[in-house]
């Protein structure tokens, strides 16, 4: 069975500043696809971003891209010029040839000023 | 404006009491889903329809139950056997069921037993 396993329940940075989310993953298949969800205070589920397996090149939104290592099974997620708003909890999750979409145990980010 | 609209935003369930939680769409998507969602845990999936009139089991669907009668809706029952339902509910839906669609949620629907 597929997991996502995300390291640090906590992570803080200041204004500005670039920070990375850890996640790793295991799984025996070959074609699948890796997101990053927000979750602000209001806790609805936000796309942040989305990574196809059987593409190399990163994928990168405004401020936020990923580092997707297919081999070593890590997909984090980096950050940059943080800001308030940017305060969440955030959450890997992984879709296979099941379907269903399998989620990290979340990350909580703090946004110093 | 196309979205996911869940309500009630909170329910309060009494012992023994059934209670359904709404969840519609208007994005025109087939694929409709069923999370639950407890602190410190990320989301596990309760139910999830491919299509109309069709629905499949997720991982922790043992005191729940669903229906799909119509593209737009997926209503969630918490039944009686669900011995521990306070939790964070949240419904999605995608496109189509296959792996490369986004799922996008709705707002969630918290529940707490009286």
């Amino acid at each position: 069975a597929q997991t996502v396993t995300q390291s640090q329940p906590e992570m803080s940075v200041q204004e500005a500043e670039t920070v990375t989310l850890s996640c790793t993953y295991d799984t025996s298949e070959s074609d699948y696809y890796l997101f990053w969800y927000k979750q602000p205070p209001s806790r609805q589920m936000i796309l942040v971003i989305r990574q196809e397996a059987y593409k190399q090149q990163n994928a990168t939104e405004n401020r936020f891209s990923v580092n997707f290592q297919k081999a070593a099974k890590s997909f984090s997620l980096k950050i940059s010029d943080s800001q308030l708003g940017d305060a969440a909890m955030y959450f890997c999750a992984y879709r296979g040839a099941t379907n269903k979409l399998i989620f990290g145990t979340g990350t909580l980010l703090a946004v110093q000023p | 404006d196309g979205g996911i609209t869940q309500s009630p935003k909170y329910l309060f369930r009494k012992e023994g009491q059934n209670v359904t939680l709404s969840c519609e769409q208007n994005l025109n998507h087939d694929a409709m889903y069923w999370y639950r969602q407890d602190p410190g845990q990320g989301l596990r999936l309760i139910y999830y329809s491919q299509i109309v009139n069709d629905f499949q089991k997720g991982d922790i669907a043992e005191g729940y139950s669903v229906s799909r009668e119509k593209k737009e809706s997926f209503p969630l029952t918490v039944t009686s056997a669900q011995k521990n339902p306070t939790a964070f509910y949240l419904c999605a839906s995608s496109i189509t069921p296959t792996g490369k669609e986004t799922q996008y949620f709705g707002p969630g629907t918290r529940l707490l037993v009286l």
